[in-house]
């Protein structure tokens, strides 16, 4: 069973330029989360979709940050315009309906010059 | 609300020693509670967890940690460890019965030396 990939491993790009991550979860996880890791603080949350739905969105930064997933399947994270501040390592994550184990990507490592 | 602290953020240690990687939380609720472990250029890996039951738990590549609800405390440890260990080690609460986010810590490199 494939786990959960994520896609571009990584990115550099412009302040002020957008960039969009795509994560596919584990076929069957009706739960799907992302997570950043900005250099030297810990991990965190940013949001949690139950199939297409926002569950919660409490941990996103600003509207400079767009996420959907349509259909309930794959998932993007659209950052618009991006700054320098957004730099990091963008995590996500999935599990089964009811299950309380979270099964992670390799992550994105987005450089914002 | 609930939060994590693992209270070292580097562990050097030599090879076939004991390690010990701690780790606190503080949650008005009860919590899961885990341990990922992100080895370089690698994603996070689920190493451990702890739902309920025996307060001993045993994971992957001979980790294994103790839940101490007195202490709020969920650290990990391996007997004799390998230079293949040599990682970053994360510890994260999760609200019990719930599907919702996970709080990590801050993190803990172990750094396995010849």
């Amino acid at each position: 069973e494939a786990g959960v990939t994520q896609f571009p491993s990584h990115s550099v790009i412009e302040k002020g330029q957008t960039v969009t991550l795509r994560c596919d979860p584990i076929s069957g996880h009706d739960n799907l989360y992302w997570y950043r890791r900005v250099m030297g603080k810990e991990i965190k949350f940013l949001l949690h979709f139950v199939k297409e739905s926002k569950q919660d969105e409490s941990g996103m930064p600003n509207n400079r940050f767009l996420a959907e997933r349509t259909g309930g399947t794959y998932s993007t994270l659209k950052v618009q315009p991006a700054e320098l501040e957004d730099s990091g390592v963008y995590f996500c994550a999935s599990s089964q309906q009811g299950g309380e184990t979270q099964y992670f990507g390799p992550g994105t490592r987005l450089l914002v010059l | 609300a609930q939060s994590v602290t693992q209270l070292d953020s580097q562990v050097p240690v030599f090879e076939e020693a004991p390690v010990e990687l701690r780790c606190n939380y503080s949650s008005s609720v009860s919590v899961y509670l885990f341990w990922y472990v992100q080895y370089p250029n690698q994603g996070l890996q689920l190493l451990l967890k702890y739902l309920s039951g025996s307060t001993l738990v045993k994971g992957i590549n001979g980790f294994e940690a103790e839940f101490n609800k007195s202490q709020t405390s969920f650290h990990l440890r391996k007997p004799s460890v390998h230079i293949s260990d040599t990682a970053e080690y994360f510890c994260a609460v999760i609200r019990a019965s719930n599907t919702g986010k996970l709080i990590f810590g801050q993190g803990t490199t172990l750094q396995v030396k010849p």
